[in-house]
């Protein structure tokens, strides 16, 4: 079936530092991808998104670019906050017997930024 | 603009007890989604319904149910409690005319059976 698995946390960074996470995924199909960022205590939001190859989502300094080749979705910034600290989920579309879908979520990757 | 809605917030009940979580879709949206969060787990997906037929299940145990109502809004009802059930429970909406891959999700209930 189909997966996604991100890195391992938890990633440690000092303020202004540069962010990758990693991310890959397997599926069947073009699934839509996703970026969900979870601060402490709350629910997720959705961070960015792509829907077809070689897009990429922005969002509030954060970039991934969908690539297919490499079956990639890696999040990055160039200069990370002590507010983003969070736990990332990687996340597809799965898709569903009456053409809607559920999400499948990586384990999550939690950030943790020093000043 | 408006979100997803859940409630309650925080739930605490006891073993073999019931609970009924409820959640609000964004206005306009047909789908409702339901997932569960294990503590330092990533989400799950429960069931979901589209247009108040349900669309598909994860792994739902048979102690849990769920429908959408004409409003579209959904309940899920879980009976027979166990200690295992607590967790971070979501509902998530979409618009399926938009697409349906974007889910937009609610802060969650926060089951505790003690």
């Amino acid at each position: 079936g189909n997966s996604v698995t991100q890195m391992e946390g938890p990633v440690t960074l000092s303020e202004e530092a540069f962010l990758t996470i990693n991310c890959t995924y397997t599926a069947t199909g073009y699934p839509s991808l996703f970026w969900y960022v979870q601060y402490p205590g709350e629910g997720l939001q959705l961070l960015l998104k792509a829907t077809k190859a070689d897009d990429k989502g922005s969002n509030k300094g954060f970039e991934a670019t969908y690539r297919k080749e490499t079956t990639s979705f890696h999040l990055e910034k160039g200069s990370v906050q002590v507010s983003d600290s969070a736990v990332y989920f990687c996340a597809l579309s799965d898709l569903l017997m009456d053409s809607s879908y559920k999400l499948i979520f990586g384990s999550g990757t939690r950030l943790l930024v020093r000043p | 603009a408006a979100g997803v809605i859940q409630s309650p917030r925080h739930l605490i009940k006891e073993k073999r007890e019931t609970a009924t979580l409820k959640c609000y879709p964004i206005p306009r949206h047909d789908t409702v989604y339901w997932y569960q969060q294990g503590p330092g787990q990533d989400p799950q997906f429960l069931i979901s319904f589209y247009e108040k037929m349900q669309s598909d299940k994860g792994s739902i145990p048979d102690r849990f149910s769920a429908q959408q109502f004409s409003d579209y809004h959904s309940e899920l009802n879980m009976s027979s409690l166990e200690l295992g059930d607590s967790a971070l429970y979501f509902c998530a909406s979409s618009l399926k005319l938009a697409g349906g891959h974007t889910q937009y999700f609610g802060p969650g209930t926060r089951l505790t059976v003690l």
